[in-house]
């Protein structure tokens, strides 16, 4: 079964601070999403990379793609306290018809 | 229209009823999926409609089954749950399998009393 695993679990940082978010996985895969959640709401989805190397930006977000290191990141820049929530990874499985999502990390920003 | 639909959005039920839970999509996707995520918790697979024909159960419990009466609807249908099955359930669509990523609906948050 593939595994996926954020780091941290749990993210306090403050507001103009920078950081990444780690999301590693098991097996080969070239499609991993980021997705964001906020208490009791359903999941956003933020960005799709579908190849080794895919870099992409949304404002203060920018996730990557090293599928040979089966690596992804999610970088934050000069972190606000809107981006206070929940992000998932989730890969697609080998045979294409399951997603597997990553543990989580629950960001806090503080003022 | 671009959205996954759920009804309804919270539900308290004791452990003696029967109820369910509806999601609708209108945007021509042929998979539909339904999640039970707990707190602080990643959402797990439950169900998985292709072509709407259940394609994948995930040992899910019989006090759970699902129903996909046609290409755009996908009901829970909930009998004797356990406390421990409170959770927010989330539907998803896709258009062709998860290649091509899922659309979440806003999800039923299910408490069992």
């Amino acid at each position: 079964e593939l595994k996926v695993e954020q780091n941290p679990l749990f993210l306090s940082m403050q507001e103009g601070k920078n950081y990444t978010i780690y999301c590693n996985y098991s097996t080969t895969s070239d499609r991993l999403y980021w997705y964001r959640q906020d208490p009791g709401k359903s999941l956003e989805s933020l960005f799709v990379l579908l190849s080794n190397g895919a870099v992409k930006q949304e404002g203060r977000l920018m996730a990557s793609l090293d599928t040979k290191a089966r690596l992804s990141t999610l970088h934050i820049t000069a972190a606000v306290h809107d981006l206070s929530a929940t992000y998932f990874c989730a890969v697609v499985s080998n045979t294409g018809n399951q997603f597997y999502f990553g543990t989580g990390t629950s960001l806090t920003v503080i003022p | 229209d671009t959205e996954v639909t759920q009804t309804p959005k919270h539900l308290v039920m004791g452990m003696t009823n029967k109820k369910s839970l509806k999601c609708e999509q209108h945007m021509g996707h042929r998979a539909m999926y339904w999640y039970k995520q707990k707190a602080k918790k990643p959402p797990e697979l439950m169900f998985v409609y292709s072509y709407e024909k259940l394609s994948i159960n995930e040992s899910v419990p019989s006090r759970f089954s699902p129903e996909c009466p046609n290409s755009s609807l996908l009901n829970l249908h909930l009998h004797a749950l356990q406390p421990e099955d409170s959770a927010l359930y989330l539907c998803a669509s896709s258009q062709g399998g998860v290649h091509y990523g899922y659309t979440f609906g806003s999800g039923t948050r299910l408490t069992v009393v």
